[in-house]
C-alpha cells in the first residue's frame, strides 16, 4: 500500500537556520504530495502541495520540490523564524489507488526554533 | 469562514461511556473524513465518506461508528469508551478529485479514563 515515511523530530535550530525535512513516499499510482502544518493547539492546515514530478510547490518561504526518481518531497526553508516552530506532516493522495481525497500522512515531525 | 467545525474540543470520558463527536462543513465538499493523532504516528483515518448516505472503514475503525445523512455533518460515535481511544480526534473534508487539500477542523482532545 501506499506510505510515507519522514524524519523524526524533533528538531531543533536556531532563528535564522536552515530548515530541511525530509519525506519520503511509496505509490502504485501518481500521488499528489502535499506537507501540512500544525501549529499548537490547532488543526492541520495546507502549507504547500505539488502534483505531479518536478513541480516546485511554495509558500511562506518553505518549498519542496516532487522527486520522482527518488520518490521525495523533502521540505525546505533557508532561514526560519520562531514563528515557524510547529510540528510538519507530509502527505499524499493516490487517485489511482485511493478514493479521492484520501490522504496518507507521514508520522509528523517537530520543528522547534528558538530565539 | 466557519470551514470545518468540530465539537467539542475538549472531552473526558469514563470506560465503558458512549458519546458522539460532531463535525460539520460549509464547504459543500463531498469527501469527509475522521482521523486520530497519536505520538509518533501521525493521523491515522477512522472512518470516510464520499457522500451522503455512504460510509466506508479506514485503516482503524473498531470502536468507532459513523454515519452521513446530509452533505454537511459526519459525526463520530465512540459505541462504548476504553482508554486505548484517548487520542486527539480530527475530523477533515475535501472535494473528490485529483490534487484537491483537505480542510481540518481545530480537533476534539478525548481522554478516557
Amino acid at each position: 500500500g501506499n506510505s510515507v515515511t519522514q524524519m523524526e523530530g524533533p528538531v531543533t535550530l536556531s532563528e535564522e537556520a536552515f530548515l530541511t525535512i525530509n519525506c519520503t513516499y511509496t505509490a502504485t499510482g501518481y500521488p499528489s504530495l502535499f506537507w501540512y502544518v500544525q501549529y499548537p493547539g490547532e488543526g492541520l492546515q495546507l502549507l504547500l502541495k505539488a502534483t505531479k514530478a518536478d513541480d516546485k510547490g511554495s509558500n511562506k518561504g518553505f518549498e519542496a520540490t516532487y522527486r520522482k526518481e527518488t520518490t521525495s518531497f523533502h521540505l525546505e526553508k533557508g532561514s526560519v523564524q520562531v514563528s515557524d516552530s510547529a510540528v510538519y506532516f507530509c502527505a499524499l493522495s493516490d487517485y489511482i489507488t485511493d478514493s479521492w481525497g484520501k490522504f496518507q500522512f507521514g508520522a509528523g515531525t517537530q520543528v522547534v526554533v528558538t530565539p | 469562514n466557519a470551514g470545518v467545525t468540530q465539537t467539542p474540543k475538549f472531552q473526558v470520558l469514563k470506560t465503558g461511556q458512549s458519546m458522539t463527536l460532531q463535525c460539520a462543513q460549509d464547504m459543500n465538499h463531498e469527501y469527509m473524513s475522521w482521523y486520530r493523532q497519536d505520538p509518533g504516528m501521525g493521523l491515522r483515518l477512522i472512518h470516510y465518506s464520499v457522500g451522503a448516505g455512504i460510509t466506508d472503514q479506514g485503516e482503524v475503525p473498531n470502536g468507532y461508528n459513523v454515519s452521513r445523512s446530509t452533505t454537511e455533518d459526519f459525526p463520530l460515535r465512540l459505541l462504548s469508551a476504553a482508554p486505548s481511544q484517548t487520542s486527539v480526534y480530527f475530523c477533515a473534508s475535501s472535494l473528490t478529485g485529483p490534487n484537491t487539500e483537505a480542510f481540518f477542523g481545530q480537533g476534539t482532545r478525548l481522554t478516557v479514563v
